[in-house]
């Protein structure tokens, strides 16, 4: 079984400041990983993926995550906010091998302000 | 710009009918997933085809079916619709299963 947990519901950042979103996974098998964007009123785009390459992943827009099989984690980061970083955030994990579905998190909203 | 598209965009029906959402996935791209967001339930799983067949099934009511068609674009049909159906759906396509997904604009469906 796989689960996802994103530990921060909502977020708020002044623009310029660094972004951390965390989230932890559970996974029986060894995990694909992923971290999607939602603006509003828009889809989902895909920001970065881990699939048990380089633990660093550097994504779009300035954003990297780091894998952690130590801690099970898989934390969002950005040295610097931009006000068109606001938006939602999913953590997303998948089997790294095999056809199966992708398991989301709840998702963490963040704020820039000016 | 994804490349997938979804139509309508939005939806507006009643309590007991029956309505169908249509995607179109990227160039390319034999596999399609359907997915539900909505407020209390999040975003949920709900079917996928590749090239034509179903290969997994996620939290889809039987009232809810799905096909993929030869040329590769998919509906997803709703029937007797509850208020609790209403929500976001969003289609995704990827080349192949383990190669990572992209979404189109959903559709958003109001039961009233």
């Amino acid at each position: 079984a796989q689960s996802v947990t994103q530990l921060d519901s909502h977020v708020s950042v002044s623009e310029g400041t660094p972004v951390l979103l965390r989230c932890n996974y559970s996974s029986s098998y060894s995990p694909s990983l992923f971290w999607y964007v939602q603006h509003p009123n828009k889809g989902l785009q895909l920001l970065l993926k881990y699939t048990s390459a380089a633990t660093l992943v550097k994504g779009i827009n300035g954003f990297e995550a780091e894998f952690k099989k130590s801690e099970t984690s898989f934390h969002l980061t950005k040295p610097s906010a931009h006000m068109s970083d606001a938006a939602e955030y999913f953590c997303v994990v998948t089997r790294n091998s095999g056809n199966t579905p992708l398991v989301f998190g709840k998702g963490t909203r963040l704020s820039v302000i000016a | 710009d994804s490349g997938v598209t979804q139509t309508p965009k939005h939806l507006i029906t009643a309590t007991g009918q029956r309505v169908t959402l249509r995607c179109s996935p990227r160039s390319g791209d034999l596999s399609v997933y359907w997915y539900q967001q909505s407020l209390d339930q999040g975003l949920q799983f709900l079917i996928q085809y590749y090239n034509g067949e179903e290969r997994a099934k996620g939290n889809i009511l039987e009232r809810f079916s799905a096909q993929q068609f030869p040329d590769l674009h998919s509906e997803l049909n709703l029937s007797s619709l509850e208020l609790g159906d209403s929500a976001l759906y969003f289609c995704a396509s990827s080349s192949h299963p383990d190669q990572p997904q992209h979404f189109g604009d959903g559709t958003r469906l109001s039961i009233l």
